[in-house]
């Protein structure tokens, strides 16, 4: 199995800031990776998909960036609404893995 | 993205048989991957598996031997059956959709509502 796993495990920044998520794979996944935000009691919503392409209909605050086996998720300017938890998935072999979970409390 | 509602018993018992239908609306099931998702409660995501229309599935290894699916065109749904449950399998599981894995489309863009399932005797 590939293993996942995001950093930090929680966040506390404030609305205005500037927010990195870094997910690491155990081995090469580049570029099948995918960026999820789940808030509770709510399926996760996809946000990014192939390490970079935004998912349609999410705003433009949300990038993703990487390769190999490092990536990043970056909010610019996080608004109140994007306190949630955030997960990676990698997608290029089976089984499909996500990362634990990256929690952004106010 | 589709519209996903998963249905099934809210409670099961231990050892007992696990068993969920995802009903597909405004999209055909014979395209696309179909796939199970658990999340049990204050937990991450876990991938339990997917299916193809045509039968063909791929599984999680920790799972492997007592979970299937299955896909019925017929009323545009798909199915998830584990066997010999335990407290371990208690957890919110959704359905969602992805795309060819042969074309780098494994990603889930559509997702059910999700169902939580308890077990317990």
């Amino acid at each position: 199995d590939i293993y996942m796993t995001q950093s930090p495990s929680t966040l506390s920044p404030s609305v205005g800031d500037r927010v990195t998520i870094t997910c690491r794979a155990s081995q090469n996944v580049s570029p099948w990776l995918a960026w999820y935000q789940q808030k509770p009691g709510r399926a996760p919503k996809l946000l990014i998909y192939k390490a970079s392409t935004l998912q349609s209909g999410v705003p433009s605050r949300f990038s993703g960036s990487g390769s190999g086996t490092d990536f990043i998720l970056t909010i610019t300017s996080l608004q109140p609404d994007d306190f949630a938890t955030y997960y990676c998935q990698q997608y290029n072999d089976y089984p499909y893995t996500f990362g634990q979970g990256t929690k952004l409390e106010i | 993205q589709v519209p996903l509602v998963e249905s099934g018993p809210g409670l099961v018992k231990p050892s007992e048989t696990l068993s969920l239908i995802c009903s597909v609306s405004d999209a055909s099931i014979t395209r696309d991957y179909w796939s199970w998702i658990r999340q049990p409660p204050g937990k991450g995501l876990e991938w339990i598996g997917n299916i193809y229309h045509s039968g063909s599935t791929n599984f999680d290894p920790s799972l492997q031997g007592r979970v299937t699916m299955s896909v019925d065109t017929s009323k545009n749904q798909f199915s998830l059956r584990l066997t010999s449950v335990t407290a371990a399998d208690a957890a919110v599981y959704y359905c969602a959709r992805s795309f060819s894995p042969s074309q780098g489309g494994g990603w889930f863009d559509s997702w059910g509502q999700g169902i939580l399932v308890t077990v317990s005797s």
